[in-house]
């Protein structure tokens, strides 16, 4: 149980363009789902928390404009990138914590790639 | 501000050696600590984790002590096999869910 899916795993795209990931619980419902940025042999950066219904809470740094977070269900998280430069080349993870849950345990998807040319 | 700062790999070991992967924080508060573990091509899963000073955590042989006057919180394991081959982070968190990580520390295992 408690898993979290990504799409896409991987994605190539053109700069200037924009590019949407999708972050979905499969198995439970999320009120909170959080967007974490990774750099290669760097940490896991959280870039914002998303919760249901409400806006996103950003992480200091992190562009909003840039990186749009859309929490429309409690199993559905988007997070796009608009106008995608080189520099948003990244490894983008999301996860959830189950509504209710007095743990605070995180559910992680696998990752998406994103390449920008 | 808060970090967690983990001991760099890759760390190679073969099969059945004892594993002790450093981890130690900096920390305003007392946040609880964790151990993720991420397989290749899956996503970070839960292995342990501490909510308090002198708390152990353990789970499928790996154990990690809560240390307050040292502030660490090791991951430990008496005998590695080759399918714990993965990336190991440390994290913190305050309880807000916002998790703050180490930079991850990957262990070869070998036959």
């Amino acid at each position: 149980g408690a898993v979290v899916s990504q799409h896409p795993s991987w994605v190539i795209c053109k700069s200037g363009t924009s590019v949407k990931i999708e972050c979905r619980s499969l198995d439970f419902q999320a009120t909170t789902m959080f967007w974490y940025r990774q750099f290669p042999k760097q940490s896991l950066m959280l870039m914002a928390t998303s919760n249901e219904g409400s806006k996103a809470t950003y992480e200091q740094g992190v562009e909003k404009d840039k990186f749009l977070i859309n929490h429309a269900s409690l199993t559905l998280s988007t997070l796009t990138v608009t106008s995608a430069h080189p520099e948003d080349s990244s490894f983008y993870i999301c996860s959830a914590s189950p509504s209710g849950s007095k743990d605070e345990t995180q559910y992680f998807g696998p990752g998406t790639r994103l390449l920008v040319l | 501000g808060d970090s967690v700062t983990q001991m760099e790999g890759p760390v190679t070991l073969s099969e059945e050696a004892f594993l002790t992967i450093n981890c130690t924080y900096t920390a305003t508060g007392y946040p609880s600590l964790f151990w993720y573990v991420q397989y290749p091509g899956e996503g970070l899963q839960l292995l342990l984790k501490a909510t308090k000073a002198d708390d152990k955590g353990s789970n499928k042989g790996f154990e990690a002590t809560y240390r307050k006057e040292t502030t660490s919180f090791h991951l430990e394991k008496g005998s590695v096999q080759v399918s714990d081959s993965a990336v190991y982070f440390c994290a913190l968190s305050y309880n807000t869910g916002k998790l703050i990580f180490g930079q991850g520390t990957t262990l070869q295992v070998k036959p």
